[in-house]
């Protein structure tokens, strides 16, 4: 089974904290995304990347940042965390390879609150 | 207006029933439609996918394409308390190459 690890399911920071949120596939996916999901909103793509080093703005990119310097792993940033990013953040993997373009796989979520 | 609109319900049925999830989208050219489910506290997985028109079927779940009219539904026939969980209708939309838009997703309750 493919298993997308994220690295806190809960996490509480303060205005203006720098924030790192992981994110570790086992399944060698080349695509791998970052999403948030607010109640009304549903998700949002944040970045996503397909490829080590590379990496692509979603629809709304601004005050984060990615990393992605190996394959399974991808970080998400907060350069400076602030109340409007209190949100669920969902990574997810996937791999043209499936034949499913569509078929994301995705982790747990990290629950994050910014006070 | 929004890429890919669903009715936040809830939607309640009864046990049993036929349960119904709609989903319009605004790109006439996408390709590509899926649903997703999502419980209380989890993260969404994939149960159905279609590309073509017409009439897809996977055990209790249907889905329908209509690329003329926009629209994706999601039939739930013999509806059962664990199918309670938000659905959310997926479109590869063209432009953006393989990126995926979601809905905000209807909220379905099965009574039992």
């Amino acid at each position: 089974d493919v298993k997308v690890t994220q690295s806190s399911r809960y996490l509480v920071k303060r205005t203006g904290e720098k924030v790192f949120l992981e994110c570790v596939q086992d399944m060698d996916h080349e695509n791998m995304f970052w999403y948030r999901q607010d109640p009304g909103l549903g998700l949002r793509l944040i970045y996503f990347s397909y490829d080590v080093k590379m990496k692509e703005k979603g629809d709304i990119p601004e005050g984060y940042s990615v990393s992605r310097e190996k394959k399974e792993r991808f970080s998400l940033i907060l350069e400076s965390a602030s109340t409007n990013q209190t949100s669920m953040y969902l990574c997810a993997s996937s791999t043209p390879a499936s034949g499913r373009p569509g078929e994301l796989f995705f982790g747990e979520g990290s629950r994050l609150t910014v006070l | 207006q929004k890429e890919v609109e669903q009715n936040s319900g809830p939607l309640s049925v009864p046990e049993g029933a036929i349960a119904s999830l709609n989903c319009t989208y605004s790109d006439r050219v996408s390709q590509s439609f899926f649903w997703y489910r999502q419980y209380s506290g989890k993260s969404p997985e994939l149960i159905m996918s279609i590309y073509s028109n017409g009439d897809k079927e996977d055990g209790r779940f249907t889905a329908q394409l209509n690329k003329a009219s926009q629209y994706v539904s999601l039939l739930i026939r013999d509806s059962q308390p664990s199918d309670s969980a938000t659905y959310l209708c997926a479109v590869n939309i063209t432009e953006y190459g393989n990126k995926l838009v979601f809905g905000a997703g209807t909220i379905l309750r099965v009574k039992s």
